[in-house]
C-alpha cells in the first residue's frame, strides 16, 4: 500500500481483557517499531523489529507486552490483562535501511481501557 | 539516556513566523528530525538536519542547530492556519529507535 496501516483505529476494552493490535507496514521496509503516546505526551518506544535479527524489546513496560512480525510484512502488539494505564494510542512505524531510515508512520490505534 | 524538552504551547497569528524550540542532552545524534501531528492523524515528517550542519533550509522551514548548546529549532514563515498541529522533535540515538519530546502545541489564530 502507499503508506503504514494499523488497525483497528480505535478500541475499547475493558480491564483485564487481551488485546491486538496489527500494523501493516510499506511494503520492502525491513525495519519496523512500535510506539506508545499517551495522552498530552511524546512518544515512548516499545520495540523494534529489523529484517531477521532479534527484536529490540528494551521499550516494553511490562511481560504483559508483547510484539510478533512474519517475515518483513504483518507485525502485532499483544498487551494481556489490559490495564487503565494502558489507555494510550499506538503507533507504528517502518523504515527501509537507507542510511536517513527515515520512519514513516501510520495513524496509530487509540486505546481506551475501561 | 537522551532528555528532550519542548515548551508544550504556541500561539501566533496567521502570516507571523512561528519558532519551535527544543534543547536535548545526548549529542550523539547524526540526524535530528522535525515532526507534525495533525489531530487523529500519525505524524508526518517534516524535515531533518544532518548533525554537521548548523541550518537547512526547505521552503517555508528553517531548521537551526546549535550544537554547542544542544538546542534545535524550527521556524515556520508565513504560519497559515493549516499549520496548527502538534510539532515534536525527535533524534536517533544509535539504537535504531527515536527519542521524541513532548511535543508543542502550535495555534494559528485567523
Amino acid at each position: 500500500g502507499a503508506g503504514v496501516s494499523q488497525s483497528p483505529s480505535n478500541k475499547v476494552t475493558e480491564k483485564g481483557k487481551d488485546v491486538e493490535l496489527r500494523c501493516d507496514p510499506i511494503s520492502g521496509h525491513t525495519a519496523l517499531y512500535w510506539y506508545r503516546q499517551r495522552l498530552g505526551q511524546g512518544l515512548e518506544f516499545l520495540i523494534y523489529f529489523q529484517g531477521n535479527s532479534a527484536p529490540d524489546k528494551s521499550g516494553l513496560p511490562s511481560d504483559r507486552f508483547s510484539a510478533e512480525r512474519t517475515g518483513e510484512s504483518v507485525s502485532t502488539l499483544t498487551i494481556q490483562r489490559t490495564q487503565q494505564e494502558d489507555s494510550a494510542v499506538y503507533l507504528c512505524a517502518s523504515s527501509q535501511p537507507d542510511g536517513l531510515e527515515t520512519q514513516y508512520f501510520g495513524p496509530g490505534t487509540r486505546l481506551l481501557v475501561l | 539516556g537522551e532528555d528532550v524538552e519542548q515548551s508544550l504551547f504556541l500561539s501566533v497569528r496567521e502570516g507571523d513566523s512561528s519558532v519551535i524550540n527544543c534543547t536535548y542532552t545526548d549529542s550523539s545524534s547524526t540526524y535530528l528530525y522535525w515532526y507534525k501531528q495533525e489531530p487523529g492523524a500519525g505524524l508526518q515528517l517534516l524535515t531533518y538536519i544532518f548533525s554537521n550542519m548548523d541550518m537547512k533550509q526547505d521552503q517555508r522551514l528553517t531548521v537551526l542547530l546549535n550544537k554547542k548548546d544542544k538546542h534545535l529549532s524550527l521556524r515556520i514563515a508565513d504560519t497559515q492556519t493549516g499549520d496548527s498541529a502538534i510539532y515534536f522533535c525527535a533524534f536517533d540515538t544509535g539504537r535504531r529507535a527515536l527519542t521524541f519530546g513532548s511535543g508543542t502545541r502550535l495555534q494559528v489564530q485567523p
